[in-house]
């Protein structure tokens, strides 16, 4: 049973406009959120995060949005640039915890 | 340079043998991890280490079996490969750092990958 979804395997848009990227959690007990980036042929590299008791966090170009009541997390990448193209993978832990639950991903591609 | 090194980066072999793939660290963290990634299967856990006496099963530890042989050192072995065992192998750290909610964020630092392929 998959904890964390991310149920969009891929996403394009146009360079300058928004991107935003979903996932959807199920365990009700997860408190701590975030969003790792991956290219080809390297790690995935951590983006930014969220505590459950935010419901908003900005940093720079990205935020990420929480909505606790529907289990429900967003990144918003504005303007979105070619070099912002990988993979994004949506991450949660639960009371400090070390284990990271890791979505699937979704594929992002920005077009010049 | 980089903090978390994984060797071999591409690793070919049959059915049977014995595989062990490397990571280490110039971080200091105390905290190591080994992954796999399947194709839209994302990434999940296999072993992962507080410190070089604590060692811990994760989500899909069958098959797997790790040593943690120094802090900066955390080797992942596959005693007998099979083919299911394809994939791309991450090793990670971390360490506990203060979030702005003040509570520890587990953050974690990964390495390039290991290409492994079973025949």
């Amino acid at each position: 049973d998959q904890q964390v979804k991310q149920n969009s395997p891929s996403l394009s848009v146009q360079e300058g406009r928004i991107s935003i990227l979903n996932c959807d959690y199920t365990n009700s007990m997860f408190d701590y959120f975030l969003w790792y980036k991956k290219y080809p042929a390297e790690g995935p590299t951590f983006l930014i995060s969220i505590s459950s008791i935010k419901d908003k966090n900005e940093d720079g170009r990205f935020t990420v949005f929480l909505n606790k009541s529907a289990k429900h997390l967003s990144l918003h990448i504005v303007p979105s640039q070619p070099g912002d193209s990988a993979v994004y993978f949506c991450a949660a832990t639960q009371g400090g915890s070390e284990k990271l639950v890791f979505g699937k991903g979704t594929k992002l591609t920005v077009n010049p | 340079d980089a903090d978390v090194t994984q060797t071999p980066r591409n690793r070919i072999t049959k059915t049977g043998k014995r595989i062990m793939l490397e990571c280490s660290q110039t971080k200091g963290h105390d905290r190591m991890y080994w992954y796999r990634q399947d194709p839209g299967l994302g990434l999940r856990l296999i072993y992962y280490s507080f410190d070089v006496k604590d060692i811990n099963k994760g989500e899909i530890s069958d098959g797997y079996s790790v040593s943690r042989q120094a802090q900066a050192k955390f080797s992942l072995s596959l005693e007998s490969a099979i083919p299911n065992q394809t994939a791309l192998y991450f090793c990670a750290t971390s360490d506990f750092s203060p979030g702005t909610s003040g509570r520890a964020v587990n953050e974690q630092f990964f390495g390039p990958g290991t290409r492994l392929t079973v025949l």
